[in-house]
Order: structure tokens, then sequence, then C-alpha cells
């Protein structure tokens, strides 16, 4: 059974750092594309990075430059490092699995990262 | 930036069938994929390359895309079916959202 499961989100002040993690079990993740969502309360779905199973990392222009896509494989287990974060960054983030057909089909239960002062 | 646009609301009658749209430039082009989500919940995937059901989703869900509007059709809109749905397209380098569409079941 396909199960992802993010953790590290809390409260952060504006321009401090987050690490973000999400567990994979029933499937590998550096066989796949992994993506992370982002969803601010009350609002619709943002897509924040992909990484492919080759390595290549893609980010949407909001968070390019301050987030960070990795994965380590030993673990496999996912990570967005989030780097100068803003209050607009405030969301539930999630970590989500992808083929090369579906780019996401599988979603984990998110994790919520609140930038406030 | 590429950008999908969602009607925001769709209210349809239990039994009834309901349409949500979704506009992006030359949208056909690319892959087109639709996601329930409900309160609290994370995101369910029900259409993926324009039109294919995953296992588990039900037959009333359908999709279509061509030109520049992808459209998901719920036939018999049952009340278990409210919630919000999201298109995504996407390519290469690029996974974009449309603006979601809250469907209420009246």
């Amino acid at each position: 059974e396909v199960q992802l499961v993010e953790s590290g989100g809390g409260l952060i002040q504006p321009g401090g750092s987050l690490r973000l993690s999400c567990a994979a079990s029933g499937f590998t993740v550096s066989n796949n594309y992994m993506s992370w969502v982002r969803q601010a309360p009350g609002k619709g779905l943002e897509w924040v990075s992909l990484i492919y199973s080759g390595g290549s990392t893609y980010y949407a222009d909001s968070v390019k430059g301050r987030f960070t896509i990795s994965r380590d494989n030993s673990k496999n287990t996912l990570f967005l490092q989030m780097n100068s974060l803003r209050a607009e960054d405030t969301a539930v983030y999630y970590c989500a699995r992808g083929t090369d057909i579906v780019p996401t089909d599988y979603w984990g239960q998110g994790t919520l990262v609140t930038v406030t002062s | 930036s590429y950008e999908l646009t969602q009607p925001p609301s769709v209210s349809v009658s239990p039994g009834q069938t309901a349409s949500i749209t979704c506009s992006g430039d030359k949208l056909g082009n690319k892959n087109a994929c639709w996601y329930q989500q409900k309160p609290g919940q994370s995101p369910v995937l029900v259409i993926y390359q324009d039109n294919r059901r995953p296992s588990g989703i039900p037959e009333r869900f359908s999709g279509s895309n061509s030109g520049n509007t992808a459209t998901l059709t719920i036939s018999g809109t049952q009340a278990v079916d409210e919630a919000d749905y999201y298109c995504q397209a996407w390519d290469t380098s690029l996974y974009v959202f449309g603006t979601g569409t809250k469907v209420t079941v009246l």
C-alpha cells in the first residue's frame, strides 16, 4: 500500500527556515516523480516543486531560489528545504507521488506551515 | 505563466449532471487531470490523461479535453460528490492547478 507521511511543519518567523520531510512506503521514491503542493488556508492548490526520477528539479516562480527539493534514497524520503520564509508561504504542504502518466496519484495528509511574527 | 480558470461554483440537483470546465491556452495539447477535495482531506485523483479513471473511482465521473477547455462531468450526481474540484495541466517542467470549483448538491 502506498503511503506518504509529511512532517516538519510548524510556526516560524518571517525570514526563517524550515525543512519538511515526506516518508514514503509501498513504493520507491527514486523511481517516481515526487512533488510538493501547498494550499493556503481557504485557498486553492498551488504546485510548489517537482523532482524527477532522474534527479531533475523544477520550482514554481513563487519559491524559486528560496526552496530546494531533494530526496534521500536510503531513507525513501522526500524533503523540502524552505528558506527566507514569508507570510504568504503559510499553507498546508502536501507531498505527492507521480508517474509518467499521472502527475500526482497519491497524496500525503499534509503538514501545516505558519509563517508569522 | 500558464493559468487555468474554473468557475467558482456549480450547483446541481441529486441525480442530475454536473459539468465543470477548465480553460487554458491550448489546454487540449497538454495532459489534464481532475482532483476531488473534501473539507479537511487531501485531494483525490478522479480523472487522468484527460478521460481515464483510476481504479475505485465511480463510472459517473468522466472527462474530456479539446481546444482550450477540459471538462469534468459527473453524471447522476450524488450527495457524496459535494466537494471542491481542481483541474491540473502538466508537461515536462510545469504543473499547474486550476482555480477550483465548489460543487454543491442541492
